[in-house]
């Protein structure tokens, strides 16, 4: 079975500092990685994704993430927090032998930057 | 155009109402979708429509009925729903049905009475 988990809640932050949201994800096949952001009352934001190649992947706002296969990892990182970062981050699986696009979303960690 | 327009961006409906809710692209892409989010919680996928045909359905009540009347657009009708019904109803775009990212639109948050 395919599973993805966001082991923290919520992570707080001071602005400047470095950042990371933890995901672990368990999938039969190899995986397809994904992170989005989602703001209050809002639509979910593509981030970045993992497909093949370099295990770091960048994407967007500064965000990187770095695929582990060894420890079934894939967290997300920032250098230098920003206040404007505080929302809701989601990863996701897919499994690349699936004929359909069927993703497993984490439980979501809240990202508190403060001042 | 890289969106995905939902509306209405609110809906307030009775149980005994009848509504619709409408998503559309223009990016060109040939799968849709329908997820259920409630509050802090992920995304709960609902249906995916791979080249305008219906391909999962995960088990939704039949009160609730995806339409697909071309590429383009996707709708979601609404007929005697329940009060736990109350969620953001996302839809989500992707190139194809087993590629790529998805592209979620800004939600409409559905409110049953």
């Amino acid at each position: 079975a395919q599973s993805v988990a966001q082991p923290e809640d919520q992570v707080n932050v001071a602005e400047g500092n470095p950042l990371t949201v933890k995901c672990t994800y368990s999938v039969s096949g190899n995986p397809y990685l994904f992170w989005y952001v989602q703001y209050p009352n809002r639509g979910l934001q593509f981030l970045l994704k993992y497909i093949t190649g370099d295990n770091l992947v960048k994407g967007s706002y500064g965000f990187e993430a770095e695929f582990n296969k060894s420890q079934t990892s894939f967290h997300l990182k920032k250098p230098s927090a920003l206040v404007s970062d505080s929302a809701l981050y989601f990863c996701a699986v897919r499994d690349r032998k699936d004929t359909v696009n069927k993703f497993y979303f984490g439980s979501g960690t809240k990202l508190n930057v403060k001042p | 155009d890289t969106e995905v327009t939902q509306t209405p961006k609110h809906l307030v409906m009775g149980m005994t109402n009848k509504k619709s809710l409408k998503c559309e692209q223009h990016m060109g892409h040939r799968a849709m979708y329908w997820y259920k989010q409630k509050a802090k919680k992920p995304p709960e996928l609902m249906f995916v429509y791979s080249y305008e045909k219906l391909s999962i359905n995960e088990s939704v009540p039949s009160r609730f009925s995806p339409e697909c009347p071309n590429s383009s657009l996707l709708n979601l009708h609404l007929h005697a729903l329940q009060p736990e019904d109350s969620a953001l109803y996302l839809c989500a775009s992707s190139q194809g049905p087993a590629s790529g990212e998805l592209f979620f639109g800004e939600g409409s948050r559905l409110t049953v009475l």
